[in-house]
């Protein structure tokens, strides 16, 4: 119940595409929902976060759309480019209790230019 | 403005050995928090430290125990290492005060752990 699952493992965009990342929760006690950036070599960093009282988020290019009763959420890369080639990390907190992040196992994309 | 600084960024050792890595929180920040990050994997959550102390624990065994200090740098010791302990280890410092949403966390770029 503490799983996120995310897909797809890998994703190969074109240079001003949309790359689309998907993740599912089980748990209904989470209630933020981040997503971060993972260069190599280098901690994740946070791009965009949402609560399940909103349905999308908007970042410039970065989109979240959040399905509360599905209990799904995805990040949308608008007009993607070479410089977005990373690893994406879905994850889920407790807005209660401690700052703890479970972690979805990653989507490796890369941008062609 | 210093991030989160951890060290040593590599280390190797030999099984049954023993390790310790070091935290520097960001300035301002007094929490602390330990992940450990297989190859290919999401970071999976260690323990938390707030005012020296240990306050949650993920499923990780005895082997990994933790301190914080005064300063409210951290440390991570490892003990028995088996070849599985092989990761990246990563430190992210937080503000309690910022709440419970870990919204404010800043990861450092961890160190590469690698047991042979």
């Amino acid at each position: 119940q503490q799983q996120v699952k995310q897909s797809p493992q890998s994703l190969i965009v074109q240079k001003g595409g949309i790359s689309i990342i998907n993740c599912a929760y089980e748990n209904t006690a989470f209630d933020y929902f981040p997503w971060y950036q993972q260069f190599p070599g280098k901690g994740p960093a946070l791009l965009i976060a949402i609560r399940p009282d909103v349905s999308e988020k908007k970042e410039g290019r970065f989109t979240i759309s959040f399905n509360k009763s599905a209990k799904q959420f995805s990040l949308h890369i608008m007009d993607s480019q070479p410089g977005d080639s990373a690893t994406y990390f879905c994850a889920a907190s407790f807005n209660k209790g401690f700052q703890k992040l479970v972690f979805g196992t990653g989507t490796r994309l890369l941008v062609s230019p | 403005d210093a991030g989160v600084t951890q060290s040593p960024t590599h280390l190797i050792k030999t099984r049954g050995q023993q390790v310790t890595l070091r935290c520097s929180p960001k300035s301002g920040h007094d929490t602390v928090s330990w992940y450990q990050q297989a190859l290919g994997q999401g970071p999976q959550f260690i323990f938390q430290y707030y005012e020296e102390e240990e306050r949650q624990r993920g499923n990780f065994p005895d082997r990994f125990s933790g301190h914080q200090f005064p300063n409210y740098s951290s440390e991570l010791n490892v003990n028995a290492l088996l070849l599985g302990d092989s990761a990246l280890y990563l430190c992210a410092s937080s503000l309690e005060l910022t709440g419970p949403s870990p919204d404010g966390y800043t990861f450092g770029s961890g160190t590469r752990l690698t047991v042979v």
